[in-house]
């Protein structure tokens, strides 16, 4: 069955400091992957994708992630954090072909430390 | 707007009521998507349309729920004899092709008394 796990429920961090949020996965197929972040009472904002190619992606607000095909991986990372970061961020898996039905993990909240 | 929109933004209503979600997808987006997002979890899918095809139903959790799309254009997601376990946020997302990622709303926030 596919499913993402997100390990850290919840992370402090201060602000100016680097930031890796974790991802895994388990698919039977190539995967399309995602990273969404949620602020409180909003939708989700799409903040980078990973379909095929380069295994290291940028999205928007300087987040970037690696793909790690080895390790079932799509980590986020970002070298410096802004109080406005601060959010659920969500990792999520589709199919490459076909629907696209999503798998997102539980999330991990941010939290910002001034 | 540009993006996609839902209504209403909070519903609250009582166990055993019926209740519709509308979702407005982007223009031109001929994938809609509808998930559930509990209480401090991730989403849940539910139900997909893809332009004129039967939709995807294999998450709908039972058969009192249901969801229409009238071609590529609105979407209504149907609860009926609500629950209390039915309260959640309800989101729609909307997608223009193959190998593009989904739009979310804002989401309906259902809160069953």
């Amino acid at each position: 069955a596919q499913s993402v796990t997100q390990p850290d429920i919840h992370i402090t961090v201060s602000e100016g400091a680097s930031l890796e949020l974790r991802c895994n996965y388990s698919y039977g197929a190539t995967p399309y992957l995602f990273w969404y972040v949620q602020s409180p009472g909003q939708g989700l904002q799409l903040l980078l994708k990973y379909f095929s190619g380069d295994t290291l992606v940028q999205g928007i607000k300087g987040f970037e992630a690696e793909f790690k095909r080895s390790q079932s991986s799509f980590n986020l990372r970002k070298p410096s954090v802004h109080w406005s970061d601060a959010a659920e961020y969500f990792c999520a898996v589709g199919r490459s072909q076909g629907a696209q039905k999503l798998v997102f993990g539980q999330g991990t909240r941010l939290t910002i430390n001034p | 707007g540009a993006g996609v929109s839902q209504s209403p933004s909070n519903k609250v209503t009582e166990k055993g009521k019926d209740v519709e979600l509308r979702c407005d997808p982007i223009s031109g987006h001929t994938a809609l998507y509808w998930y559930r997002q509990r209480l401090g979890q991730g989403l849940e899918f539910l139900i997909y349309f893809q332009g004129n095809s039967a939709p995807d139903k294999s998450g709908l959790p039972s058969d009192r729920f249901s969801a229409e799309r009238t071609g590529e254009s609105v979407s209504t997601l149907t609860i009926q004899r609500t629950q209390q376990e039915d309260s959640a946020v309800y989101l729609c997302a909307s997608r223009i092709g193959p190998n593009q990622p989904q739009h979310f709303g804002d989401g309906t926030r259902l809160s069953i008394l």
